[in-house]
Order: C-alpha cells, then structure tokens, then sequence
C-alpha cells in the first residue's frame, strides 16, 4: 500500500540552525501539507502546497518557514533559523484531490536545543 | 474559529468491552471529518473519513457516526483488543477546498488485557 515517507526520524539541531525536513509523499497526489504537533498538544496546520505554490498557510508559517517542491517527488519545509519552540513533531501529508482523505508520514521529531 | 474537543481525554477498558469516543465541534459547518489513530511517538494513520452528508460509516469493528448540526461525532470499536491502544484523534475539515484540518487533542485508550 502506498505510503507518505519523512526523514529524518528525529533532528537535534541549535537554536538559530536551519533545518531541511524531506518528505516523499504518496506518488500520484497532488496536494501536500504540512502539520506539527508539539508535545501534549493538538496537531495544527502550516501549510498547504498545490501546482507548485503555497495555497494556504497557517498563522504560524511566517518567514522563517518555507516549503518546496524541488523535484517531482520530494516535499520539503525548511526552516531558516530555528527557535526552542520548533521544537515538535511534524508532519507530512498528502491527498489526491482536496476534501479527500489525508494520508499522514510518521513524522519527523525535531528537537532545537 | 473551528474548536474541536474529545472526551473522555482518556480511558482504560478491559478486552473484549466496547469503546465509545466522542468528538464534539463548535461549527456545524463542515465538509467532512477524518478520525485517526495515533501510535505513542508515531504519524496519524487513517481509520475513517466520514463526509457531512452521511450519518455514519464502518470499517470493520469501527463505525463512526456524525450528527452535524449538533456538532458531534462519536468513534465505536466494538470488542475491544489490547492492540486497540493507541490516541483516537478526531479532525474536521471546514470546506471542500479547505485542508486546514482542525483537530481535536485525542481520546488516549488502554485496552488492558
């Protein structure tokens, strides 16, 4: 069954460090999202990317955030210069036509010392 | 603004009892909602996308059911089994073209053996 990939697992990086998270999403979707869940809480939204653009993003995407489609494969969301609160698990996912059902990654851990 | 709450936040039933988690949400308005399973540490895997035109949908030993204009759904597993612990997560989607997915904080189950 196909399947939404992330890596890294886990990311330990310093605070003002960029990071580049990767994603593979599932091969024929063409919506790509991006969420994060910091620890005990709910998971929220960043970013949603189709044909190429950003087609909505969250409060919290500001412009320390970016994401890119740099292949026709990978999906990625850098972020420039990290702070403490990064610290999260963030998601990938993706889905065939919008209102369709989401298929989620297993995350990437990222933990900003 | 969408705000979606889970009860109970957790519960322990023995094997074999049925599991009853509710999700309630603060606008009817909807398009669909998705409930997924959470493993300690792990991505969101998919269990059921229920669209606001349906009142309920299987798969297998789960059904969900969704009252819409009283902002509720409500997951059943019937039988449950210890590999049945895992974080119920209840996401609502606010429009056709919308994946800004708002979720609720989870019902955290232990099925104990």
């Amino acid at each position: 069954e196909p399947e939404v990939t992330q890596t890294p697992s886990h990311q330990v990086t310093q605070m003002g460090q960029e990071v580049i998270l990767r994603c593979v999403p599932i091969s024929n979707h063409l919506y790509f999202y991006w969420y994060r869940q910091i620890l005990g809480q709910k998971v929220e939204f960043l970013v949603s990317f189709y044909n190429n653009e950003i087609s909505e993003k969250s409060e919290i995407f500001d412009d320390q955030f970016s994401v890119e489609r740099p292949d026709g494969s990978n999906f990625t969301l850098k972020i420039r210069s990290t702070k403490l609160e990064d610290s999260a698990m963030y998601f990938c996912a993706s889905s065939n036509l919008p209102g369709l059902e989401l298929y989620f990654g297993p995350g990437t851990r990222l933990t900003v010392l | 603004k969408q705000e979606v709450t889970q009860i109970p936040a957790a519960l322990s039933v023995p094997e074999g009892e049925n599991l009853v988690l509710n999700c309630s949400f603060t606008d009817s308005a909807i398009y669909n909602l998705q409930w997924f399973r959470q493993d300690p540490g792990k991505g969101l895997t998919s269990l059921l996308l229920i669209q606001s035109s349906q009142r309920e949908q299987t798969s297998g030993r789960l059904n969900a059911s969704l009252d819409k204009s009283s902002g509720r759904s409500t997951l059943y597993i019937a039988a449950s089994q210890p590999g049945d612990s895992a974080t119920y997560l209840c996401a609502v989607r606010p429009g056709r073209g919308n994946n800004r997915l708002a979720f609720g904080k989870g019902n955290q189950v232990v099925v104990i053996p």
